[in-house]
């Protein structure tokens, strides 16, 4: 398996415009994650996923953010409108629930580096 | 408030020595500790996910312990390369039946592995 996908690697915007991140999950994991990483608050947890369906979106820091997951082999995350303070890495992760609990391993993704100018 | 403190920030050890990396918590109930190490420029991948019954686990050269009732934890690297030169991250996730709500990570431990 190629492993999870993020597109695009880098994006530079310019403030105000929409920006939208893309997901490719492992192929057969049920949860999917979006975090953000930034070197004044480190790794975030967004919002996660359970079978396309979001479980908890209280780490979306405001409603200019928002995720979806219209299948199990894809989802984006959007930001409208982008701000400078956006500015940061943003990962996604995959994984397979096979024992009913949270401690299966997360895959990540290599990230989309965003910049707001 | 639910804190997770790691030390120390940054390290510089040379090839081949072991260290000791620091991750001391303070959330409560307790569900699972997990260490992730981060390449620069990459993703973090996981080296050791221990629930609270949990003492020990290994990875390779990588063991993480858990003391539960101390809130800390720490993680052993042997014989170092220079590829594991990363930060490393502690996240910790509370609650007594898990779940990937609130979870609280680290800010890590930068390692630099020298020749």
């Amino acid at each position: 398996d190629a492993g999870v996908i993020q597109s695009p690697r880098h994006e530079v915007t310019e403030m105000g415009q929409e920006v939208t991140l893309r997901c490719k999950p492992i192929s057969g994991h049920d949860y999917l994650f979006w975090y953000r990483q930034t070197m004044m608050r480190g790794l975030e947890l967004l919002i996660y996923f359970n079978n396309n369906v979001p479980i908890d979106d209280s780490g979306m820091p405001e409603d200019r953010f928002s995720a979806k997951m219209p299948n199990a082999s894809f989802s984006t995350l959007k930001i409208q409108p982008s701000e400078p303070r956006d500015s940061a890495v943003y990962f996604c992760a995959s994984s397979l629930d096979r024992y009913r609990g949270s401690t299966d391993t997360q895959y990540f993704g290599p990230g989309t580096r965003l910049t707001v100018l | 408030k639910n804190q997770v403190e790691q030390s120390p920030q940054s390290l510089i050890i040379l090839e081949g020595k072991n260290c000791t990396l620091q991750c001391n918590y303070t959330v409560s109930p307790f569900s699972n500790l997990r260490w992730y190490k981060q390449d620069t420029g990459r993703g973090p991948v996981s080296l050791t996910i221990m629930t609270f019954s949990e003492n020990t686990k290994s990875n390779g050269r990588y063991t993480a312990t858990l003391d539960a009732d101390t809130k800390q934890s720490s993680l052993h690297i042997t014989a170092s390369q220079l590829s594991d030169s990363a930060s490393y991250i502690c996240v910790v996730s509370p609650g007594e039946s898990g779940g990937y709500n609130k979870l609280i990570f680290g800010a890590g431990t930068r390692l630099a592995v020298h020749p």
